[in-house]
Formats: structure tokens, sequence, C-alpha cells
């Protein structure tokens, strides 16, 4: 199956930082989402983003699909931002669509 | 407001008892997914359905069921024969994927699942 792989694994910054999560997929793509997952574990959609750049106040997200590769840009970090944040991909198969996740990104700020 | 809802938040089982978790949308989409979620993991798919009264193995199925009998329920029933079942779980749903694909998966707020 297909692989997805999220760098990096952990990632602690002050309040105030940018950052960028990366993911990589081993296959062709139809779709491509990013989660944040707060404390809580509640699973918030970000991004829907198969190819491309779209902007969300300061988050911003790009895929390129060719390149099977997608980030998620985090401007000027606030604790709330804190959470795992995963990408989740599904791969080209009509009648059988389904995502696999990749294992996250565990993003901590300090204030 | 149109959601997905899971209940119980929590919910406590003794070995060798099935239990059944429920999930209930009302956002008129056609799919459905059973997500498992251990500590510090990703999410793996349980069992999905694309349509009402047919659904489909995921990754990890052994030691669950699911019905799918309604447009706007699907329960997952965690039996005894899945030997580690404490986890978090996690229901989605999606707009029909058939002709209209590329379509995003939203999540209910999960259960978690605790042997006693």
């Amino acid at each position: 199956g297909i692989q997805v792989e999220q760098s990096p694994p952990d990632l602690i910054l002050q309040e105030g930082a940018n950052s960028t999560l990366r993911c990589n997929f081993s296959d062709s793509v139809n779709n491509l989402q990013w989660f944040h997952q707060n404390p809580w574990g509640q699973l918030i959609n970000l991004f829907y983003i198969p190819s491309g750049t779209k902007q969300n106040g300061r988050l911003s997200a790009t895929t390129v699909a060719t390149e099977r590769y997608s980030l998620l840009y985090i401007s000027s970090s606030q604790t709330t931002d804190s959470g795992v944040y995963f990408c989740a991909v599904e791969v080209v198969n009509f009648g059988n669509e389904k995502l696999t996740f990749g294992t996250g990104t565990r993003l901590t700020i300090i204030p | 407001d149109g959601g997905i809802t899971q209940s119980p938040k929590y919910l406590f089982r003794k070995e060798g008892q099935n239990v059944t978790l429920s999930c209930e949308q009302n956002l008129n989409h056609d799919a459905m997914y059973w997500y498992r979620q251990d500590p510090g993991q990703g999410l793996r798919l349980i069992y999905y359905s694309q349509i009402v009264n047919d659904f489909q193995k995921g990754d990890i199925a052994e030691g669950y069921s699911v019905s799918r009998e309604k447009k706007e329920s699907f329960p997952l029933t965690v039996t005894s024969a899945q030997k580690n079942p404490t986890a978090f779980y996690l229901c989605a749903s999606s707009i029909d994927l058939r002709g209209r694909r590329n379509q995003p998966q939203h999540f209910g707020d999960g259960t978690r699942l605790s042997i006693l």
C-alpha cells in the first residue's frame, strides 16, 4: 500500500515562530488532507489540497502532486496551534477510496 | 448544526464483552468510516461504507463488526475477539465518492474505549 511519511516527528517552537511541516507519499493520490488533532483528540480539517496552494489565515498548504509531497506552513505560531498535525492521502482507485494517514508531527508552542 | 455525533465519549468494557459505539451524521453524506487511533500513532481504517446496506473491511477489521441500515448511522461493534480494544475510535463521513471524486472526510469527536 501507499506509504505516508511526515517530518519532523516532533517540533517545539517559541510563540510567534514560523514552521513548515512536510508530508511525503509514495504513490499518485487523488485526495490529500491536512488535519490538526487538538489535546482533546478532536480532529479538525485544515485543508483539502490534492494539488496547488491554499491559504487560511496564518496557515497555508502546498501540494506538488508530481513530486509526491505536501507542505503545511504555520506563521506567527500561537499556543493554540499545539497538537498533532496529520497528513492523509487517498490513492487513485475508483470505487475503493480510503484515506491513509501519516504518523503525524507533534507541535508544541511554548509561550 | 450539521455534523457527526459519536457516543459515548468514554466507554469502559469488561473483558469478554461486546460493546457498540454509535456514529450518527446529519450531513447527508453517503460514505462513512471508522478509524482506530492508538497513543502516539496515526489513524488506521477499520471499516467503511459507501452506501446503505454495504460496507468493506479496512486495514484492521479483525475483531470488529459494523452495520449500515440507515444512511445516517454507522455503528461499530467491538467484539470479544478483539484482543486489544483499548484505543480512541473516530468516525468520519464524506459525500459519495463515486462519480464525484475528491471529497474531504469530516470527523466526529471520538470515543475512548478502555478495558476494565
